[in-house]
């Protein structure tokens, strides 16, 4: 069953914006990652955030983690046309071994 | 780091028939992931194969409709059997600690369109 709720399900905003997504969980964790999807294609590793972790940075990612509200922020700054994608949270599945659990994801869409 | 080939990229498929969907990794790896993506909808596993053992499958699918082949470490097969309209979707297989530990690596995803 699907862990994540991201919001929001869309997001517009023009090259230069920040885009910003939220994803909530449901149960305990020992990391958070986020996804990107081009276009139907297979999906992109981002980041990951471990659960002691409150705050990580790669380039124009900035990710956060509330283990306390089981939520997590993906912020994108200086956004680009070519950041135009689906974003995902994934969670791991306990007791599943290694297979994550996705969220609905957030269709970032970023003009010109 | 690691390529994951699938294929066919897309197909059309008839109702009722088979079709198989290779994955072929250039590395050994332990778990490989099958998923399905559904049209505007988000990934939901379908099983875990494993080398040498019987694929794990998920709730609500089941060996019948989606056989799994895991013959060596670096290749997997999935078949979506007598397929329905409802089976149109991307089938994504994927492994785990390739690109880190716990991360997933894709492969580009097989679009499938059932008429």
């Amino acid at each position: 069953s699907q862990q994540g709720e991201e919001d929001p399900q869309a997001l517009s905003i023009q090259e230069g914006e920040n885009a910003t997504m939220n994803c909530s969980y449901k149960t305990s964790i020992n990391n958070l990652q986020w996804y990107r999807q081009n276009s139907g294609r297979g999906l992109v590793h981002l980041i990951l955030i471990r659960s002691n972790e409150r705050e990580k940075h790669s380039g124009r990612l900035r990710v956060t983690l509330d283990t306390s509200k089981k939520s997590s922020s993906l912020l994108i700054t200086a956004s680009r046309a070519a950041d135009t994608a689906s974003y995902f949270c994934a969670t791991g599945r306990l007791n599943s071994g290694y297979a994550l659990n996705f969220g609905k994801g957030t269709s970032l869409l970023v003009t010109p | 780091s690691a390529v994951i080939s699938q294929k066919p990229s897309r197909d059309i498929c008839q109702r009722g028939t088979s079709l198989t969907i290779q994955c072929q990794v250039d590395s050994q790896v332990t778990m490989m992931f099958w998923y399905r993506q559904q049209p505007g909808q988000s990934l939901t596993l379908i099983a875990t194969a494993n080398q040498g053992s019987e694929a794990t499958y998920e709730s609500g699918f089941v060996i019948d409709k989606f056989p799994i082949s895991r013959p060596n470490l670096t290749f997997s097969t999935l078949t979506v059997s007598n397929m329905s309209p409802e089976d149109s979707s991307i089938y994504l297989c994927s492994v785990e600690g390739i690109s880190g530990a716990n991360v997933l690596t894709f492969g580009a995803g097989s679009r499938l369109t059932v008429l």
